[in-house]
Formats: C-alpha cells, structure tokens, sequence
C-alpha cells in the first residue's frame, strides 16, 4: 500500500457525460501527479500541482481540468466524454515540488474509466 | 524530448532463474533519475527500485538490480531468483531532475515466470 488513494475504483458512464476523478496524497506530500494508462500501454503524464498551484501540463486535453485543495487532496474532471477516453488513471504523489533529488512518486491504485 | 524505450513487449523466465529486461532512453541533459515500476494484475504502480544518473554504482534491491550504462543511455534490470510474484509488466521510467514535473514512460515489458 503506498499511501495514496483514489476514488472510485472503477467508473462506467455514457459518451458526452462528465465525471470527477479524486486522489488523496500519502500524508505529507505536497505534489500530486495525474497519468492517463491506456490499454496495454504505458503511461502518459497529464498534470501536475503542487501545494495547491498548476506546476505543469502534459499531454492533458482541454476537456480535462483538475485543481488540488487546501487539504492537498486533488481531483480531476474529464468532461464531453469520448470512447478513446476510457483509460486507466492514476493519481501519484511525492513530498516535493518535482525538484528535489529525493522525489520519488508514489502511485495510488488508480480509477478504471469505462465510456460507453 | 525524452523518450524510453523497451524493446521486449514480453519476457518470460524460469522460476528461480535470472531474467534481464531492457531499456535505453534518449536525453540531454546530464543529470536525471530512472526507474523501474512493476505493474502486477492488480494494476497497482509499484516501485521496485531507481537510479540516479550522478552515481556510477548500480543500485540493487534485494534480488532486483540494474546495469546503468550512463554514456550507452542504458538501464537495465536484473531480476535473480524469479518468483511467480514477479510476474507483471515492467515499466521503465525517466525524471529529470531540474524543473522537472513528470516522468516518461516506456511501453512496458510483460514477464510470465514459468513454474
């Protein structure tokens, strides 16, 4: 168990609807990172805060937002739901801003996403 | 842009053999950091052990460890003794160190270990 936890564990919902994904950092971490893992493939960096501040975006489409609260937990909204959309998300956190030489991200257990 | 590469979508070993998964990555910069996640059917992210590029000795975790050759932008990993556990997919990964704000992963390698 690292520490980080993420809600639902699985998801099933329509094309065009809108969902919220959260995650909760391992006590003390500062930064939470979001990954998009499509079937069978590698993951993909999709946004990252830390303490609460956008800290840089990857390959995030504009239908996606996310934002992390004053308690660091953070979620991410996936709107306009597409087919292609249905992934393996995943939440990780570290006690860092993404600088320090001891980061180390920690993943939660992720959120299966089904569109329908 | 930095980019991972592992050649063998799948691997598979003989219980309590060696088995050796590759991975070689493309970057400029001189100072950054590699790891290996292992990816069981549970789908749970786990990290099995990394590397700092500034160091020249090879780090090990238990019966995990890797051959980073720095100049060759490769970083393999060794897993001796094989256990059934082990079977999962392999990612490798690369952070840089400066300003950096995510990892790249590589496509993965799924090991079957053989009992």
């Amino acid at each position: 168990d690292s520490g980080v936890t993420q809600t639902p564990k699985h998801l099933i919902t329509a094309t065009g609807q809108r969902v919220t994904l959260r995650c909760s950092p391992r006590s003390g971490d500062l930064s939470v990172y979001w990954y998009q893992q499509s079937l069978d493939q590698g993951l993909q960096f999709l946004i990252h805060y830390y303490n609460g501040e956008e800290r840089a975006k990857g390959n995030i489409l504009e239908r996606f937002s996310a934002q992390q609260f004053p308690d660091l937990h953070s979620e991410l909204n996936l709107s306009s739901l597409e087919l292609g959309d249905s992934a393996l998300y995943f939440c990780a956190s570290s006690p860092f801003r993404g600088t320090e030489l001891t980061d180390t991200q920690y993943f939660g257990p992720g959120t299966r996403l089904t569109v329908l | 842009a930095q980019t991972v590469t592992q050649s063998q979508p799948e691997m598979s070993v003989q219980e309590a053999e060696t088995v050796t998964l590759s991975c070689t990555y493309d970057t400029s910069e001189s100072d950054y950091y590699l790891f290996w996640y292992k990816q069981p059917p549970s789908r749970q992210m786990i990290l099995v052990i990394r590397q700092e590029a500034y160091k020249q000795q090879n780090a090990t975790e238990n019966r995990f460890s890797v051959n980073f050759q720095k100049a060759a932008k490769s970083f393999s990993l060794k897993i001796s003794d094989s256990q059934l556990g082990d079977a999962a997919m392999y990612f490798c990964a690369y952070r840089r160190t400066l300003n950096n704000n995510d990892m790249r992963f590589g496509a993965g390698t799924r090991l079957t270990v053989k009992p």
